[in-house]
């Protein structure tokens, strides 16, 4: 069964800098990882998938992929209190079901 | 816009009652999932389903049944509610062609007294 680790389990930036967030799993064949937002109260949003090695880059977003340390990371740059939530990684390794990391708290500081 | 519905928002149930969870989605997707998510252990999949009228147990199904009925419905069932069960339930929806990117509902709250 897929392993889904984040780090660090909260995080607190001031506005205006970067937020970066990691994740590693346990299967180098997964075929996709995304990046969930939840906010207090409410369902999981999809920010962003990659399924190749690199980078991938979308508005404030960016994602880096390396299957081989099955390493993911999410950067928000130029974070804003509205980026105050909980992040999920979640990877897609068999069939059609995601596994999900416990996630990582964001709080961004005015 | 893709919109997945899920009712009752607020649930409080006995111990060994019947509980009946529901969701409706609007995406035309094939694919439906239940989730519950706690503290410590994120969001684990309990069941899921590749269509109507198909189930498939997830990671932690014991306790729970499911039913899809119509592309649009997938209910969890729990025959006996135990106050494990406690926690908040998400409904999802997706489709391999949208690369497997799943549209979850807003929650419920389950309380089981």
């Amino acid at each position: 069964q897929e392993k889904v680790q984040q780090s660090p389990e909260s995080l607190i930036v001031p506005e205006g800098a970067m937020s970066s967030l990691n994740c590693t799993f346990s299967n180098s064949a997964s075929q996709s990882i995304w990046w969930y937002q939840q906010h207090p109260g409410k369902g999981p949003e999809a920010l962003i998938s990659i399924f190749s090695n690199g980078n991938k880059k979308e508005g404030r977003l960016t994602v880096y992929l390396n299957r081989a340390s099955l390493h993911v990371s999410l950067h928000i740059r130029d974070s804003q209190p509205s980026d105050s939530a909980v992040y999920l990684c979640a990877v897609n390794s068999a069939g059609n079901k995601l596994t999900f990391g416990i996630g990582t708290r964001v709080l961004v500081r005015p | 816009e893709a919109a997945v519905t899920q009712s009752p928002r607020n649930k409080v149930a006995v111990t060994g009652g019947k509980v009946t969870l529901s969701c409706n989605q609007t995406n035309n997707h094939n694919n439906m999932y239940w989730y519950r998510q706690d503290t410590g252990h994120g969001l684990r999949l309990i069941h899921y389903s590749y269509g109507a009228g198909s189930t498939e147990k997830g990671d932690i199904p014991d306790g729970y049944k499911a039913s899809r009925p119509s592309q649009e419905n997938f209910s969890l069932i729990l025959e006996l509610a135990t106050p494990s069960q406690t926690s908040v339930y998400f409904c999802a929806s997706g489709d391999k062609l949208g690369g497997l990117e799943q549209y979850f509902g807003p929650g419920t709250r389950l309380t089981v007294l």
